[in-house]
């Protein structure tokens, strides 16, 4: 029972257009949510995050939107750059047991 | 600046066979946690712990042990390994569970069960 959903496996995208990627999520009690990257080999890093408390946090490049009532958050990444392309994850934090539920991730390939 | 440090990198086990992956941060966190990547299936959280002396399940916890015996050490044990370990495991760890910072992740550890 995927509680954090990431529907698209796969997205490409012309540099210097936008990224958008989507996840959907079940659990009410999720109170914190995060984006992470994730390059092969590597560890995932963390890339955004937004409370509940709010829809919209922007950090240059990138920004993640979320939708309380739909439980839908998204990442748009503009403009996107070859360097992005990696692995996303989305990630929802617990309230009740501070557990971090992760999605099953979108792989992102920017287009040069 | 080490952060958060796992060893060993890559690891064949026989079936059967018994080990422990090592998971070590410097930075005081509270908050550590194991996770397996599998193709398609994402980060599965296997164990968590909130602090020294606590540690609870996650999602996939069936064949691993854990304990936290002290701030900076979260290893995570097989006890009998089967091929459906086969993995790449990620540690990770976070000031606290209760703030709203993200997690900190080691560079994995790519387990083969044969």
């Amino acid at each position: 029972d995927q509680q954090v959903k990431q529907n698209s496996p796969s997205l490409s995208v012309q540099e210097g257009r936008i990224s958008i990627l989507n996840c959907d999520y079940t659990n009410s009690m999720f109170d914190y949510f995060l984006w992470y990257k994730k390059y092969p080999a590597e560890g995932p890093t963390f890339l955004i995050s937004i409370s509940s408390i709010k829809d919209k946090n922007e950090d240059g490049r990138f920004t993640v939107f979320l939708n309380k009532s739909a439980k839908h958050l998204s990442l748009h990444i503009v403009p996107s750059q070859p360097g992005d392309s990696a692995v996303y994850f989305c990630a929802a934090r617990d309230s009740g047991t501070y557990k971090y539920i992760f999605g099953t991730g979108t792989r992102l390939k920017v287009l040069a | 600046n080490a952060g958060v440090t796992q060893t060993p990198k890559f690891q064949v086990l026989k079936t059967g066979q018994s080990m422990t992956l090592q998971c070590a941060q410097d930075m005081n966190h509270e908050y550590m946690s194991w996770y397996r990547q599998d193709p398609g299936m994402g980060l599965r959280l296997i164990h968590y712990s909130v602090g020294a002396g606590i540690t609870d399940q996650g999602e996939v916890p069936n064949g691993y042990n854990v304990s936290r015996s002290t701030t900076e050490d979260f290893p995570l044990r097989l006890l009998s390994a089967a091929p459906s370990q086969t993995s790449v495991y990620f540690c990770a760890s976070s000031p606290s569970d209760r703030l709203n910072t993200e997690a900190f992740f080691g560079q994995g550890t790519r387990l083969t069960v044969v």
